[in-house]
């Protein structure tokens, strides 16, 4: 009964291709966030959705794009990958925006781009 | 802006005492929520404890508690009696509100190891 889960685990690529990481929750949750962890451990939001829309783009390269099929998935598609992306993508989602609302996360995405 | 300050990098503790781990926060927002989370070396990211700004209670979850002192605007988290299982990355979080939308913003982490 996974609550929250991503597709793949692990993503090792080369540079310039283009990747894509799935999302899913069963929680019935209406928003959904992507994070991106560094190296240095360091966590910092790219993206939030509630209901499908986009409310949250923390100035992340236009290279990212989400997109919410519906209030259950976000997937994450990335064009032209560079070095610097190697990082690990958390999806995390949380019910209606407002109040004491706890994120759950993702087990995560671990990309590693050569 | 707001911000989270974890500023022990690296805490040991001895199995079966008790460790606190320090976070502070700025905002200027009277309304806020601050979270702790677990990572342990598999990479998950655990939720631990929620403490709401106007709770007029410490929250508290089974080992954990957290210290909550408004007026210094710090949300210390308190785990009594160490397991093993405990060593891992703690991180604080403060619920950032952005329109419809709440963020996470996280402090930069203390990792934990809980010597046998």
């Amino acid at each position: 009964d996974t609550a929250v889960s991503q597709t793949p685990k692990y993503l090792v690529t080369q540079m310039g291709n283009d990747k894509s990481i799935k999302c899913e929750q069963n929680l019935g949750h209406d928003t959904m966030y992507w994070y991106k962890q560094d190296s240095k451990k360091f966590l910092k939001i790219m993206f939030s959705y509630n209901n499908k829309e986009l409310i949250i783009n923390e100035t992340v390269p236009n290279r990212f794009s989400p997109k919410s099929p519906d209030k259950a998935h976000l997937n994450l598609h990335i064009n032209s990958l560079e070095l610097g992306d190697s990082a690990v993508y958390f999806c995390a989602s949380s019910p209606v925006s407002g109040g004491r609302e706890t994120q759950y996360f993702g087990p995560g995405t671990r990309l590693l781009v050569l | 802006a707001q911000k989270i300050t974890q500023t022990q990098p690296g805490m040991f503790v001895q199995e079966k005492e008790a460790v606190t781990l320090d976070c502070t926060y700025d905002t200027s927002d009277p309304s806020y929520g601050l979270f702790w989370y677990k990572q342990p070396s598999s990479g998950e990211m655990i939720f631990l404890i929620y403490q709401g700004s106007y709770d007029q209670q410490n929250a508290t979850e089974g080992r954990y508690s957290l210290n909550f002192q408004k007026a210094r605007k710090s949300a210390n988290l308190v785990i009594s009696a160490s397991q093993l299982g405990d060593s891992a990355m703690y991180f604080c979080a403060m619920r950032d509100k952005t329109d419809s939308s709440y963020k996470l913003i996280f402090g930069s982490g203390t990792r934990l190891l809980v010597r046998p």
